[in-house]
């Protein structure tokens, strides 16, 4: 079967760094996305890895490995706004999104 | 302001009831999507559409059914509504199937009782 992993709930302290990993099980690969959802919000498009490395986009930095099946997504310089679930997808073999469970991240002063 | 929209925005639903519910995208995009979101776990697909007048079956399409009449236009259908049923539900749109980022709707809020 096709599986996404990642982590329920992280916390972290304002201005720190943390990190969101995500492993992957799914037929075939053709990328995967972070998506951030606030609470009673839609998800929003954070990044899309196809390649392996590092993706760096301003605070926000996203870490692919195709061989282990791996992605993980920085943060950088954590503000309280960045209270929120991280939603980890990998699109399969057919081109449909498999989504894991979210990471609810806590952001304290 | 171009987007993706959803009605209505949250509803009660009494079981057996037949319900559509309604998205719009004004992107002009070919790919559409119905997600389900239940507390601790991913979205799950209901069904999709690459392009306008086709559609395909997701992870869960049990129960509901969708049209695909033109491009803008994606109403996902409950037939009887059972309690099973409730969930916060999202349409999205993507530019292609493939490697496009999706834009996801506000979502609707079903209570099914």
């Amino acid at each position: 079967g096709q599986n996404i992993d990642q982590p329920t709930e992280m916390t972290a302290t304002e201005g720190a760094i943390v990190q969101i990993n995500c492993t992957y099980q799914t037929s075939g690969f053709n990328g995967l996305f972070w998506y951030q959802q606030h609470a009673g919000e839609a998800p929003t498009f954070l990044s899309y890895n196809v390649l392996d490395g590092l993706e760096e986009k301003g605070r926000f930095s996203s870490f692919l490995s195709r061989s282990k099946g791996y992605s993980y997504l920085l943060l950088k310089e954590l503000q309280m706004k960045d209270s929120a679930s991280y939603l980890c997808a990998v699109m399969d073999s057919n081109y449909q999104l498999i989504w894991g469970a979210g990471t609810k991240l806590i952001i304290k002063p | 302001i171009a987007g993706i929209t959803q009605a209505p925005t949250s509803q009660i639903l009494a079981a057996g009831r037949r319900m559509t519910l309604r998205c719009t995208q004004d992107m002009r995009h070919n790919a559409m999507y119905w997600y389900r979101q239940d507390l601790g776990l991913g979205l799950r697909l209901i069904h999709y559409s690459n392009t306008a007048g086709t559609t395909g079956k997701g992870e869960v399409p049990d129960g509901y059914s969708v049209s695909r009449a033109n491009t803008d236009d994606f109403p996902l259908t409950l037939a009887s509504a059972v309690p099973s049923q409730t969930s916060v539900y999202f349409c999205a749109s993507s530019d292609s199937a493939g490697g496009a980022e999706a834009f996801f709707g506000q979502g609707t809020r079903l209570t099914v009782v």
